[in-house]
């Protein structure tokens, strides 16, 4: 059991530029979720993908930010013309939704540190 | 409105004193709790978690919690506070109200001094 990965661990850009961050959820699991989390505070929820189906989205997800999980396995989430703003630790998390399992545990990654100069 | 509120953005205990870490919640519906915590550079990690049954739940690392419905609280504690505890600890909830998110407080930062 390798858990849920993160890359990159950290990312320094330019404000204007665009970034990707993947994440790998645990083998089996079919839910995952994206995170966001800024000094001082807890995580705050982004969205999140059954399988392949993105179900929900915060409205702090604004229109330069999408996240997708082509495959029912990894996802991507990218940031377009980055602000200053968006420096944060962004935090994937993933879950198993079955029969017979509790649905309630969420297993967090490493995350990915943005800071956008 | 806030749905999860821990009091005390720092702690600071003594080692081999006790830790209580105070977390309250706002629902009409008992929603499932959970305390996961945070070492810097790090990912969440869940120490334990309510969702029905014995309100008084035992995790890892030698921490329980204790749901108090009249009291929509949901307090961590530890007998004996180590120096290896010294971290973030969040306090979250998952429910109807919330969807299939976690909900989670601002954090408590807990200091343990030699």
């Amino acid at each position: 059991d390798t858990g849920v990965s993160q890359d990159p661990r950290h990312k320094i850009t330019k404000r204007g530029q665009n970034v990707t961050f993947r994440c790998d959820p645990i083998s089996e699991h079919n839910r995952l979720y994206w995170y966001r989390q800024t000094l001082g505070q807890g995580p705050e929820f982004l969205t999140y993908f059954q399988n392949e189906a993105q179900l929900e989205k915060s409205r702090l997800l604004s229109d330069r930010f999408s996240a997708e999980r082509p495959k029912g396995s990894f996802s991507t989430l990218e940031i377009q013309r980055t602000e200053q703003g968006d420096s944060a630790m962004y935090l994937c998390a993933s879950s198993l939704v079955a029969s017979g399992t509790s649905p309630y545990e969420q297993y967090f990654g490493p995350g990915t540190r943005l800071t956008v100069t | 409105a806030q749905s999860v509120t821990q009091l005390g953005s720092h702690v600071s205990v003594s080692e081999g004193a006790l830790v209580l870490l105070r977390c309250n919640y706002s629902s009409s519906v008992p929603p499932y709790l959970f305390w996961y915590v945070q070492y810097p550079n790090q990912g969440l990690q869940l120490l334990l978690k309510y969702t029905t049954g014995a309100t008084l739940v035992k995790g890892i690392n030698g921490f329980e919690a204790e749901f108090k419905k009249s009291e929509t609280s949901f307090h961590l504690t530890k007998p004996s506070a180590h120096m290896s505890d010294a971290a973030e600890y969040f306090c979250a909830v998952k429910g109807r109200e919330y969807g299939n998110k976690l909900v989670f407080g601002a954090g408590t930062i807990l200091r343990v001094k030699s």
